[in-house]
């Protein structure tokens, strides 16, 4: 299977500390997306990086990837309330047609 | 359009009806995508639209599922002889992709369909 797998499940911090999210997959691929989720509905796009990219940054979030290792990495910084959300990395496999998700992470930030 | 549309936002039916959910992609957007996303779970590759081409419906679990996209715009996916364990969130997307990557999805806020 493609699917990448999110660790911590579940993560709790407070308002300001830095967020650490960790994606594993399992074959090679042509991008990784982070995605967020907030109550189950709708996703929304954070950021894409690409299979000969390392590191990308985008506001408070950074992302780095290592093809290595087959694994990914989203940082956000200063975390606020308003970031609790559930987080998904999406990977879309070379030569594939669409993204396999992971599992996510529940993120909670403590005001 | 704004973004992607989904409709109706929630369904109650009862099992062993038919269902369809209504998906209007970003206007533009040659890729669609249907997802299922059942509670605290990540999500499941349905099916993908991509232009004229014949779509890819390796991730539809049963023959019960099945979807159509007219006219390359609107896609309706259709669950017949609905069960309670297709109780989910269905989630459409849309992106401009057009060659074999996958660009950024733009997704819709889902259909919540319960099984009862």
């Amino acid at each position: 299977s493609q699917q990448g797998e999110e660790d911590p499940q579940a993560l709790s911090i407070q308002e300001g500390e830095n967020a650490t999210m960790n994606c594993s997959y399992k074959t090679s691929i042509n991008n990784l997306q982070w995605y967020r989720q907030n109550s189950g509905r709708g996703l929304v796009h954070l950021i894409l990086i690409r299979s000969n990219e390392r590191e990308k940054h985008s506001g408070r979030l950074r992302v780095t990837l290592d093809t290595s290792k087959k694994s990914s990495s989203l940082l956000i910084t200063a975390s606020r309330a308003a970031d609790t959300a559930s987080y998904f990395c999406a990977t879309v496999g070379t030569g594939a047609n669409n993204l396999f998700f992971g599992t996510g992470t529940r993120l909670t930030v403590i005001p | 359009g704004a973004g992607v549309s989904q409709s109706p936002s929630n369904k109650v039916t009862e099992k062993g009806k038919d269902v369809e959910l209504r998906c209007d992609p970003i206007s533009g957007h040659t890729a669609l995508y249907w997802y299922r996303q059942s509670l605290g779970q990540g999500l499941e590759f349905l099916i993908y639209f991509q232009g004229n081409s014949a779509p890819d419906k390796s991730g539809l679990p049963s023959d019960r599922f099945s979807a159509e996209r007219t006219g390359g715009s609107v896609s309706t996916l259709t669950i017949q002889r609905t069960q309670q364990e297709d109780s989910a969130v269905y989630l459409c997307a849309s992106s401009k992709t057009s060659g074999r990557a996958v660009d950024t999805q733009y997704f819709g806020p889902g259909t919540r369909l319960t099984v009862l």
